[in-house]
């Protein structure tokens, strides 16, 4: 059973433009919701991070929206830039040290 | 510097041979935790370890054992009775302080290949 659905897999998006992701949970629990950025042959780093007392956090040019009753988050990366092209995962734990639960990831290319 | 270190980069493994994989890190986390990544299947859990000398089963352990005697060193030997071994595995660890301290820090990954 996925715990976190992401969607969609590819995105191509044009240089300037803003890619959206979006993911979705089941387990209320949650209490933890993180974008990584992974670049080929990388491990993954953390982007961006919500926690679901606040409905978006914005750092530079990427913001996360969170909808709780929805039981969705996503990622939008504003003027995305072929520097952005990567696979990104969205992820979510439950409290305490508990491990995160990926979703499948979506690989994003900008194109020029 | 602090961070995940993780050796070697690539591997190759015969058929019937067990390898292990090293994971060590500096940043003083308490859990450390293995994934393992395949084309299209997002990063699934192998073994996690919260504490010194306990770790548990993640949803694909079969195949694979880990041990944790330092709070430092988490590695993980995959065995002959992995069936599909191939694949990219990443160490990852965590145990920060408020809104950071889930916040999981991976190493740069071992790719494994059997030959």
């Amino acid at each position: 059973q996925q715990q976190v659905k992401q969607s969609p897999q590819s995105l191509i998006v044009q240089k300037g433009g803003i890619s959206i992701i979006n993911c979705a949970y089941e387990n209320t629990a949650f209490d933890y919701f993180p974008w990584y950025q992974q670049f080929p042959g990388k491990g993954p780093a953390l982007l961006i991070a919500i926690r679901p007392d606040v409905s978006e956090k914005k750092e530079g040019r990427f913001t996360i929206s969170f909808n709780k009753s929805a039981k969705q988050f996503s990622l939008h990366i504003m003027d995305s830039q072929p520097g952005d092209s990567a696979t990104y995962f969205c992820a979510a734990s439950s409290p305490g040290n508990t491990p995160l639960v990926f979703g499948k990831g979506t690989r994003l290319s900008v194109i020029a | 510097d602090g961070g995940i270190t993780q050796s070697p980069k690539y591997l190759f493994r015969k058929e019937g041979q067990n390898v292990t994989l090293s994971c060590e890190q500096n940043l003083n986390h308490d859990a450390m935790y293995w994934y393992r990544q395949d084309p299209g299947q997002g990063l699934r859990l192998i073994y996690y370890s919260q504490i010194v000398n306990d770790f548990q089963k993640g949803d694909i352990a079969e195949g694979y054992s880990v041990s944790r005697e330092k709070k430092e060193s988490f590695p993980l030997t995959v065995t002959s009775a992995q069936k599909n071994p191939t694949a990219f595995y990443l160490c990852a660890s965590s145990g920060g302080v408020g809104f950071g301290r889930a916040e999981a820090f991976f190493g740069q990954g071992t790719r494994l290949t059997v030959v």
